[in-house]
């Protein structure tokens, strides 16, 4: 059964620096990983996902992440962050009719 | 196109009551699901209808929950009988073909039950 886990709950950063949130998943099938981001009073929006090609993915707002497929890993990453990325992110893979989602990190960014 | 929307955004009730959510998905999209997302957990699948036809739930759909969508447009969701435990967030989310394309979520139901 696939699962995803996001190591961690809560990343604080300061505004303009780098961000890396991590996601390690589980799954005995060919992969498809998402990022979706929830903003508060949000629905949640799909940042970026992957399907296949190049392990390297950008995604909308700044926003990358890479396939390994040898770490089953799909971090997520900015080089620099900003206020308003302050957020909860969450880690998806495809079940074949849903997503399974990760219990999400709280980005918090200040100044 | 506004999106997906969903009614009410929240609701307190009392134990025992039932309560009926409403999902409107983005009008061309075939695929809906809903998803139930408690405090500190990402969201849980609960069921899914391609058109009008549901064709998967989850075991958390306990026997006191139905789905409806009829003419593959809105879609409800019930919850008979409510517990402390019902208490969550219901995400409505749909897609133009299979989840793999890109899945569009409403705001959400915040469902509270006393």
């Amino acid at each position: 059964a696939q699962s995803v886990t996001q190591l961690d709950s809560q990343v604080p950063v300061f505004e303009e620096a780098p961000v890396e949130l991590r996601c390690n998943y589980s799954s005995s099938v060919s992969v498809y990983l998402f990022w979706y981001v929830q903003y508060p009073n949000q629905g949640l929006q799909l940042l970026l996902k992957y399907l296949s090609g190049s392990t390297l993915v950008k995604g909308i707002n700044g926003f990358e992440a890479e396939f390994n497929k040898s770490q089953t890993s799909f971090h997520l990453r900015k080089p620099s962050v900003h206020i308003s990325d302050t957020a909860e992110y969450f880690c998806a893979v495809s079940a074949g009719t849903a997503l399974i989602f990760g219990k999400g990190t709280t980005l918090s960014v200040s100044s | 196109d506004t999106g997906v929307s969903q009614n009410p955004r929240h609701k307190i009730t009392k134990r025992g009551q039932n309560v009926t959510f409403r999902c409107d998905p983005i009008s061309e999209h075939n695929r809906l699901y809903w998803y139930r997302q408690t405090l500190g957990q990402g969201p849980e699948f609960l069921t899914y209808f391609q058109n009008e036809a549901q064709l998967e739930k989850s075991r958390l759909l306990s026997d006191r929950f139905s789905a409806e969508r009829p003419k593959g447009s809105f879609s409800t969701l019930e919850i008979q009988r409510t517990e402390q435990g019902d208490s969550a967030m219901y995400l409505c989310a749909s897609s133009l073909e299979d989840i793999n394309t890109e899945a569009f979520f409403g705001q959400g139901t915040r469902l509270t039950v006393v």
